[in-house]
C-alpha cells in the first residue's frame, strides 16, 4: 500500500532563508507525487506534481522538489523563503493503479519570522 | 472560472444531532471527492464519485455517514448520528474526469466545512 511520511510537524525559517520540507513515500508502483498547500482556512492549493517526467519538479510560488528514486524521497524546496509561504504544506501520493485517491501526509506548518 | 463551492463554512452539533455539507464541483468536472481533514492530520477521502456513480467508499462510515451525487452535478454527504470523533473540516474536491493511472488530471477542493461536535 502506498504512503506518505512527512518529516517534522513544524519547520520555522527566517525570511530570505532557504525552505525544506521533508517527504518519503513508499510505492509498489512507480508513484505520481504531489505537494499541496493549505493557507488557513482555505482548501488545498496544488504546488506541483511528478508524474514521471523529469525528477526535479517546479512549481508555482518558486517552489520545486526533486524525485529521487533511490531514497524514496520527493522534498520541496524554495530558495528563499516569504512572509507569504507561511502555511500547512501537504506531501501525497497517488493511490494505485485504476484509481486517483490521494494519500497524505500528516502535514508541515511552515513558520516564517521576519 | 469558479472554483468548488461548499455550503456551510462552519457547523456547530452536539453528538447525536444530524448534519449535512453540500458542494458545488466545477462546472462539467465528472468526478467528485469528499475528504475529511481531522485537525493534524492529513485529508483522507471518503467518497469518489464519477458522474452520479460511485468509485470508491472504502473510507466511509457507512453506519452513520451517507453521500449522494444524483443528477452527477452538486452532492450532500451526511452524517446520522454525529459522534464526538467526526469533529474535522470536510473538503470537497473535482476533477475533470477520472484519471486512471494512464494520466493525471488535477483535483480541485473547495474551502472545506469545519465541523464542530459537542
Amino acid at each position: 500500500a502506498q504512503s506518505v511520511t512527512q518529516l517534522g510537524s513544524h519547520v520555522s525559517v527566517s525570511e530570505g532563508a532557504l525552505v525544506l520540507l521533508r517527504c518519503n513515500y513508499s510505492s509498489s508502483v512507480p508513484p505520481y507525487l504531489f505537494w499541496y498547500v493549505q493557507y488557513p482556512n482555505q482548501g488545498l492549493q496544488l504546488l506541483l506534481k511528478y508524474t514521471s517526467a523529469a525528477t526535479l519538479v517546479k512549481g508555482i510560488n518558486g517552489f520545486e522538489a526533486e524525485f529521487k528514486k533511490s531514497e524514496t524521497s520527493f522534498h520541496l524546496t524554495k530558495p528563499s523563503a516569504h512572509m507569504s509561504d507561511a502555511a500547512e504544506y501537504f506531501c501525497a501520493v497517488m493511490g494505485s493503479y485504476n484509481t486517483d485517491k490521494l494519500i497524505f501526509g500528516t502535514g508541515t506548518r511552515l513558520q516564517v519570522f521576519p | 472560472e469558479a472554483g468548488v463551492a461548499q455550503s456551510p463554512r462552519y457547523k456547530i452539533i452536539e453528538k447525536r444531532q444530524s448534519v449535512a455539507f453540500w458542494c458545488n464541483p466545477i462546472s462539467g468536472h465528472a468526478t467528485l471527492y469528499w475528504y475529511q481533514q481531522i485537525l493534524g492530520q492529513g485529508p483522507k477521502l471518503l467518497i469518489q464519485f464519477q458522474n452520479n456513480g460511485v468509485v470508491d467508499d472504502s473510507q466511509l462510515p457507512k453506519d452513520r455517514f451517507s453521500a449522494e451525487r444524483l443528477k452527477g452535478v452538486d452532492s450532500t454527504l451526511k452524517i446520522q448520528p454525529a459522534k464526538l470523533e467526526d469533529s474535522a473540516v470536510y473538503l470537497c474536491a473535482s476533477s475533470l474526469d477520472w484519471s486512471g493511472f494512464t494520466s493525471y488530471n488535477e483535483q480541485f477542493f473547495g474551502p472545506g466545512t469545519r465541523l464542530t461536535v459537542l
